[in-house]
């Protein structure tokens, strides 16, 4: 069966401190990655997402990026960070020819 | 553009009682419909959804929705909740033409002893 792992669960960071958020999913091979963002109290952004290898898009321009270094590896990183960065951040995986996505467990970020 | 709209934003109920979280969406392909379950600092569940075929979907915990494609709806129902089924319910949908899924603003839904 397929898991998804996210870490860390909850990370404290100042402002202007770089950040990396890294996501794996297990069970699956050439999966569709995404990244998104929960702010308190509203809906799931779409920040970014990649279809494979080395392919990112970016939905929303902001201070963050994202990377796929390996097929099931997802990473989300800052150089430096904004306290309006704080917020619940979730990855997500979809096998290509399924229609749902899956969650990860989430982290929790809050910038200080 | 397509997007989903989530028409209450909080939901209580007693326990026991029916409940109907209301989802509609706009979308000039088709689409895919799916109903998430938030708890409390966890990542999203998929409680249940729609491809293909009958227009009425359950899950295993007793919930049900059905598509609409003339009200472009796909309602959350459960006829009698339980305390447990206390959360953020997110509709979302995926239009066929992409691999992205747009959500609703969520509906919290309270249920009270």
């Amino acid at each position: 069966s397929q898991t998804i792992h996210q870490w860390p669960a909850t990370l404290v960071q100042p402002v202007g401190s770089p950040l990396s958020l890294e996501c794996t999913v297990e069970g699956t091979s050439n999966p569709n990655l995404y990244w998104y963002r929960q702010a308190a109290g509203r809906g799931l952004q779409l920040l970014f997402y990649s279809v494979g290898i080395g392919q990112i898009s970016s939905e929303v321009p902001q201070n963050l990026s994202a990377s796929r270094p390996q097929d099931r590896q997802f990473i989300l990183s800052s150089k430096k960070l904004l306290l309006s960065d704080s917020g619940f951040y979730l990855c997500a995986w979809r096998a290509y020819e399924e229609g749902e996505q899956f969650f990860g467990p989430g982290t929790r970020l809050t910038v200080l | 553009a397509q997007s989903v709209t989530q028409l209450d934003s909080q939901v209580p109920v007693f326990e026991e009682a029916p409940v109907e979280l209301r989802c509609n969406y706009s979308s000039s392909v088709s689409v895919y419909l799916f109903w998430y379950v938030q708890y409390p600092n966890q990542g999203l569940q998929l409680l249940l959804k729609y491809l293909s075929g009958s227009t009425l979907v359950e899950s295993i915990n007793g919930f049900e929705a059905e598509f609409n494609k003339s009200q472009t709806s796909f309602h959350l129902r459960k006829p009698s909740v339980h305390i447990s089924d206390t959360a953020e319910y997110f509709c979302a949908v995926r239009p066929s033409n992409t691999g992205k899924l747009i959500f609703g603003q969520g509906t919290t839904l309270q249920v009270k002893p």
